[in-house]
Order: structure tokens, then C-alpha cells, then sequence
């Protein structure tokens, strides 16, 4: 079946620097990414929604400049974390929709990716 | 009503219980759903796909219902191990967005 890769599995830096997670859809191509975070004792909660070409749609209370999202081909997403501090640490996982399938095409994740930020 | 819906629990169930969790989505038209599993501490792991033919791996058993738009969770034999928290996935809203539910967390007690 389709696979979708994320990358890293898990990072850990330093408060400042800057993270990049990748989210490459390998035999398929996927005309939308979804980004995810987990919140302590919450569920995933969708950060942003992104499609290939045009600009990512941030959810209220996401910062658009702090998690910087490109989609610049039908296989790859990545997010970035800026200038990372502690609260970001956080469990992300992305979900790429199959391109032909349209608003109502089969979905699939990433593994995630655990960042802890120190 | 919200798009994604699950009882948040607790299961509390004896060990070899079968148990099932129910996740409601609003949105009519959706096509892929997922259960994930989510240990204490640990990070969510995708459990099972749900087809509209239903799906079943083991012990568990994924069932789509469109007719009353929700999606089931059953394990049979309950084991300690399957003590967790249970997500579902459903895509919701006019752009069939991929949305978790909150959570049902399972306990199997010996």
C-alpha cells in the first residue's frame, strides 16, 4: 500500500535553533499534507493544511512564521520549527491525501516525529 | 455537534472481555478512517484502517456504519497489553480534513 515517510523519527536541540521535519508520500502523489501536534493529555490537533504550489492554511492560535510549511511538489511537504523553544517540544504527525482521488481520497500518515527541544 | 466524537472513557474491562468503542464523524460523504492506539507516554501507532468492508486483524475488528456515520473498534479476548488509549481518525468538514477524536482510554484489569 501507499506509504507516506516522515522524517526524523525523532530530534532533539537546542532552544533557538531552527527544525525541519520532512513528509514525503513515496509511491503516490499527494495533492494535500495535513500537519498535526499533540498537546500534553490532549489529542492530535491540526496545525495546518497544506497543498502543493500555493500557501499553507494555518489553524487559529498557529503561528505562520514560528512553523513554516512548504509544499513544493506533489511529494513532499516539510515543516519547519523557527527559533524552537521548550513548549514546542511536541509529537508531530502529517497525513497526504492521494492526488486523483479528490476532497474524498484515501488518506495516509507518517509515523510522526518527536522533537524535544532543550 | 462536533465532527468527531468519542466516549472518553474509561473502559474498565476483565481480562479476555470483548469491548468496543464507537467514534461518531458528522461528515457524510467521508471515505478513510483510521484507529490508532496510544500508550501512556508514548506516541500514537496506527492500529487499523477502516474499510467500508469492515477490517480485522487479530483480535480486532474495524466496522464502518455510513448509515448512522460511525466507525467501531471490537477486541475480543482483552489482553493487559491492550491497555491504552484509543483514537479514531475520520475526515471531517467540507474538506474532508482528516480529524482526531479525543481519545477512548481502555483499561484490562487481571
Amino acid at each position: 500500500g501507499a506509504v507516506v515517510s516522515q522524517h526524523p523519527s525523532w530530534v532533539i536541540c537546542k532552544s533557538g535553533t531552527s527544525v525541519k521535519i520532512e513528509c514525503r508520500s513515496l509511491d503516490f502523489q499527494a495533492t494535500t499534507m495535513f500537519w498535526y501536534r499533540q498537546f500534553p493529555k490532549q489529542s492530535l490537533m491540526l496545525m495546518a493544511t497544506s497543498n502543493e504550489g500555493s500557501k499553507a492554511t494555518y489553524e487559529q492560535g498557529v503561528e505562520k512564521d514560528k512553523f513554516l510549511i512548504n509544499h513544493a511538489s506533489l511529494t513532499l511537504s516539510t515543516l519547519t520549527v523557527t527559533s524552537a523553544h521548550p513548549e514546542d517540544s511536541s509529537f508531530y504527525i502529517c497525513s497526504a491525501r492521494v492526488r486523483e482521488e479528490g476532497l474524498t481520497g484515501e488518506l495516509f500518515f507518517g509515523e510522526g516525529s518527536r522533537l524535544t527541544v532543550l | 455537534r462536533k465532527e468527531v466524537e468519542q466516549d472518553p472513557g474509561p473502559f474498565n474491562v476483565p481480562e479476555g472481555a470483548t469491548v468496543a468503542f464507537n467514534c461518531t464523524y458528522s461528515n457524510s460523504a467521508s471515505q478513510s478512517f483510521f484507529w490508532y492506539r496510544q500508550d501512556c507516554r508514548k506516541e500514537p501507532k496506527l492500529l487499523m484502517s477502516v474499510y467500508s468492508s469492515g477490517n480485522e486483524d487479530g483480535r480486532f475488528t474495524a466496522q464502518l456504519n455510513r448509515a448512522s456515520q460511525y466507525i467501531s473498534l471490537l477486541i475480543r479476548d482483552s489482553k493487559l497489553s491492550d491497555s491504552a488509549t484509543y483514537l479514531c481518525v475520520c475526515p471531517s468538514g467540507g474538506s474532508y480534513i482528516p480529524t482526531f477524536g479525543r481519545g477512548t482510554s481502555l483499561i484490562v484489569h487481571p
